[in-house]
């Protein structure tokens, strides 16, 4: 089945903590890239990578760190968590930049 | 400063009637457009997508149109079913980035 697939779902953690969001789809995809979602603001993307070892900023990347070492999979990063990092986030791949998306199911972290 | 703006929160319509999710933008050099779904704790699902060069795009029950000189478009669902229900999101990226800018959602509910 295709799909992309996030670890852990929920994650409650201290503040300045070093933590770990995994990502891995299997469909082969070039593209991917990190969203949290806040009430009000609706999703905002964090960093993007068009394919292995490349890598960008979205809108909100700073606090966050990713990697792009094989095509199935990209970390989000988070070395020193605030709470202000509190939110939902999604991983997301396409097989092209300009294509649909397919989201994974979400991870709710709670920093403390 | 919000690029993409869904400024109605929320809609309510009656199975069977047309439901349109409308979304402004503001950055000009937007050509890539899309919708996705989505229902509470999954991640969005892409719904259907429409390029610059086109004004309308139609897949079964739903159309997108975009007016670019009013830098607006909207998603027309026909007939509207209580399966329908769910928040809605619009994504625009804009051209030679592979950015993209969502919107904060509409949550609509289809009432039977």
């Amino acid at each position: 089945e295709a799909q992309v697939t996030q670890n852990p779902r929920y994650l409650i953690t201290v503040t300045g903590k070093k933590l770990t969001v995994t990502c891995s789809q299997n469909m082969n995809h070039e593209y991917m890239s990190w969203y949290r979602q806040d009430p009000g603001l609706g999703l905002r993307q964090i960093y993007y990578s068009m394919n292995v070892e490349v890598t960008d900023k979205g809108d909100v990347p700073e606090g966050y760190k990713v990697s792009r070492k094989e095509k199935r999979n990209f970390p989000l990063i988070l070395e020193s968590p605030s709470p202000n990092q509190t939110s939902l986030y999604f991983c997301a791949s396409s097989f092209a930049a300009r294509t649909e998306a397919f989201f994974g199911q979400g991870t709710r972290l709670t920093v403390v | 400063d919000q690029q993409v703006k869904q400024n109605s929160p929320s809609l309510s319509v009656q199975e069977g009637r047309i439901s349109i999710l409308n979304c402004d933008y503001t950055n000009s050099m937007f050509d890539y457009f899309l919708w996705y779904k989505k229902y509470p704790a999954e991640g969005p699902t892409f719904l259907i997508s429409i390029s610059s060069i086109k004004d309308k795009n139609e897949d079964g029950r739903f159309t997108v149109f975009l007016n670019k000189s009013a830098k607006h478009l909207s998603l027309h669902i026909v007939p509207s079913q209580p399966g329908d229900s769910a928040v809605y999101f619009c994504a625009a990226s804009a051209s030679g980035t592979y950015k993209y800018i969502f919107g904060t959602g509409t949550r609509l509910k289809v009432l039977a």
